[in-house]
């Protein structure tokens, strides 16, 4: 069972803050990825990395950065939270390799900005 | 670019009825496809994939998928409803050699008593 952890798993702020959400796994997997949920549209990836430092875009990345200095922990940051960001936050690690690799998820972290 | 539709973002049926829930890709080349659940409150789950060879794919839980390629579906089935099996679920897709999973928008599927 793969270990992964997000945190905080809830979070409330207000417009215009800075917010980081980690995600932090137990084991060296390469692959981490940071999905938002919100009704009606799915899941939808935000940014992922491959590797230390290495990191790119998902399809709705804008109003987000990440950064990945170790293996472990891959943050995701909100330079100046809006309330479009309002939504649950899901961290994935991947399993497996290659293309028939899995996506093993965190619980969430339900992030509100007032 | 790759992408998954759903068809019907809510699914009710009855305990010991089927369940069907219907996904369809599209892709200009061979897919891997997937299934996740995801129970209140918690993170996605995987039911089960499809990568290549036997184009029928069993899971956990008793559910099952089929791969079609002529009608680009992997539609999720499974015979007999228990109560336990509401949730909402995802289908998604990987395009050989990227490093990217495309969700749908999911089905909630609530069972009745």
């Amino acid at each position: 069972d793969a270990g992964i952890t997000q945190s905080p798993r809830h979070k409330v702020t207000e417009t215009g803050t800075p917010v980081t959400l980690r995600c932090h796994q137990t084991e060296n997997h390469r692959y981490m990825y940071w999905y938002r949920q919100d009704p009606g549209h799915g899941l939808r990836l935000i940014h992922y990395s491959y590797g230390v430092k290495d990191t790119d875009k998902g399809e709705v990345s804008d109003g987000y950065s990440v950064s990945r200095s170790k293996t472990e922990d891959f943050l995701l940051t909100l330079e100046s939270a809006t309330s479009s960001q309002t939504s649950v936050y899901f961290c994935a690690i991947q399993t497996g390799t290659g293309n028939t690799g899995e996506l093993f998820f965190g619980e969430g972290s339900r992030l509100t900005v007032l | 670019a790759q992408s998954v539709t759903q068809l019907g973002s809510h699914v009710s049926v009855s305990e010991g009825a089927l369940v069907l829930l219907r996904c369809n890709y599209s892709s200009s080349v061979p897919p891997y496809l997937f299934w996740y659940v995801q129970y209140p409150n918690q993170g996605l789950q995987l039911l089960l994939k499809y990568t290549t060879g036997a184009t029928l794919v069993k899971g956990i839980n008793g559910f099952e998928a089929e791969f079609k390629k002529s009608e680009t579906s992997f539609h999720l089935t499974k015979p007999s409803a228990h109560m336990s099996d509401a949730a909402e679920y995802f289908c998604a897709v990987r395009v050989g050699g990227s490093e990217k999973l495309v969700f749908g928008k999911g089905t909630k599927l609530t069972v009745n008593p």
